[in-house]
């Protein structure tokens, strides 16, 4: 079965990076795209960005371009985001997602269990 | 980038009744690349609609989605008690895709 399993909790400082891994398994890890999505204590979600495994060609959104690096490693079948110049804004959940790929690129049917990442002094 | 907004913000049903959820569009949403997830307290989101209207696999037919442009419509049929939860649109028809803020499904 499709399984995406991340790496545990993180507490942080301003100013520092934090990077955090989505292993999956049970499917082709180079056959399907994985997103990172972020939800702010008791918010909403927030879409970061993209990561296409068969390539590593990432696309992010605007808000976090200068600050976000998605990166694969297909030997492990492992995606990790790391996020540097850490805000206290930036406590989260942080989850990976599968991208279903149908019809088009941007929903997603799988999804990590979610990190959490505190950022504190 | 496209702005979505979910109403109402609660909804207070019972169990047996039928649920109307709205997710607005500030602009009309590519090819009616649309999205609706269900999250529960302290899990991940679930895809239940994708397509505006396609339900995704595994589930039930009481979930429907309907809608184009820029109004888009989650119907439950018939509410089960698993079915409370916060509900979710997600536009991707345009980058960066973006989520409507949330209607939390509550019993009544």
């Amino acid at each position: 079965q499709v399984q995406l399993v991340q790496s545990g909790a993180e507490v942080e400082k301003p100013g520092a990076s934090v990077m955090v891994s989505c292993k999956a398994s049970g499917y082709t890890f180079t056959n399907y795209y994985i997103h990172w999505v972020r939800q702010a204590p008791g918010q909403g979600l927030e879409w970061m960005g993209v990561v296409i495994p068969s390539s590593g060609a990432t696309s992010y959104a605007q808000k976090f371009q200068d600050r976000v690096a998605m990166t694969t490693e297909t030997s492990t079948s492992t995606i990790y985001m790391e996020l540097s110049s850490l805000r206290f804004e930036d406590t989260a959940v942080y989850y990976c997602a599968r991208d279903a790929l149908i019809t088009a690129p941007g929903n997603f049917d799988y999804w990590g269990q979610g990190t959490l990442v505190t950022v504190s002094s | 980038e496209i702005v979505l907004t979910q109403s109402p913000g609660t909804l207070s049903l019972s169990p047996g009744e039928r649920a109307t959820l709205s997710c607005r569009a500030s602009r009309t949403v590519s090819h009616s690349y649309l999205a609706w997830y269900q999250q529960k307290r302290g899990q991940a989101p679930r895809l239940l609609i994708y397509g505006a209207s396609s339900r995704a696999t595994g589930i039930p037919d009481r979930f429907s989605g309907s809608g184009s442009g820029t109004d888009f419509t989650l119907t439950i049929s018939r509410l089960e008690p698993e079915d409370f939860a916060v509900y979710y649109c997600q536009q991707y028809g345009n980058s960066p895709y973006t989520f409507g803020q949330g209607t939390k499904l509550e019993s009544k």
